[in-house]
């Protein structure tokens, strides 16, 4: 599986936008990247995922370059609500042999009031 | 549905006791994990399971060990607990859809486990 760098941490105050990126630089033709949420005292949960160009959802949106190596998530207008880690992994559809997924330690956001 | 369900929440040991910490899922999912989770750290792999009667090592295995008897259930044992292991245990699971790296993981609320 392709190894993850992301920032250690970032502040940001309520009503910013919010750009985390991370570097995929080993990334397979047949990775996907995804992203997930982890809150104080409760399990991860998914956020979001794409393959390349741009995602959107409810909740974020995710842009990858052409070349893949990077990705980033875009939190709009975040609110106390939105601090948390957050975990980019890069993983593939079956068939590629492994069955595990790595987490790394994510980006630990911090929203400000 | 209740998705995955971790007991106990807490659970204070004393070293060389042994306990199995309980997960299960109600979703019918083939893939299911355990981790741990330390202060500043990110999520590590312990064992993992592709379906019943298979399971697997990840990444920090040892003083663990795991079975898979039936879909909904995968138990984590610690056969003789030691202050090392002191950290928060989460248990997740997927459907084996189209893999592992692009399957949703759906993650327990976690067990918080003290060795003394």
């Amino acid at each position: 599986l392709a190894k993850t760098t992301q920032p250690i941490s970032m502040d940001s105050y309520e009503g910013q936008e919010v750009n985390i990126t991370c570097s995929h630089n080993n990334i397979a033709t047949n990775d996907y990247i995804t992203w997930y949420q982890q809150f104080p005292s409760q399990g991860p949960r998914f956020i979001i995922q794409g393959y390349k160009t741009k995602v959107t959802n409810e909740v974020a949106s995710l842009f990858i370059p052409a070349d893949r190596k990077s990705s980033t998530l875009s939190l709009p207008r975040v609110s106390l609500s939105d601090t948390a880690v957050y975990y980019c992994l890069v993983g593939d559809t079956a068939g590629a042999g492994s069955y595990q997924l790595t987490f790394g330690k994510g980006t630990k956001l911090s929203v400000i009031p | 549905n209740a998705g995955v369900t971790q007991t106990p929440k807490f659970q204070v040991l004393k070293t060389g006791q042994s306990m199995t910490l309980q997960c299960a899922q109600d979703m019918n999912h083939e893939y299911m994990s355990w981790y741990r989770q330390d202060p500043g750290m990110g999520l590590r792999l312990i064992h993992y399971s592709v379906g019943a009667g298979i399971t697997d090592q990840g990444e920090v295995p040892n003083g663990y060990n795991v079975s898979r008897s039936t879909t909904e259930d995968f138990p984590l044992r610690l056969l003789s607990a030691a202050p090392s292991q002191t950290s928060v245990y989460f248990c997740a699971s997927s459907p084996l859809g189209q893999g592992v790296g692009t399957d949703t993981q759906y993650f327990g609320p976690g067990t918080r486990l003290t060795v003394l």
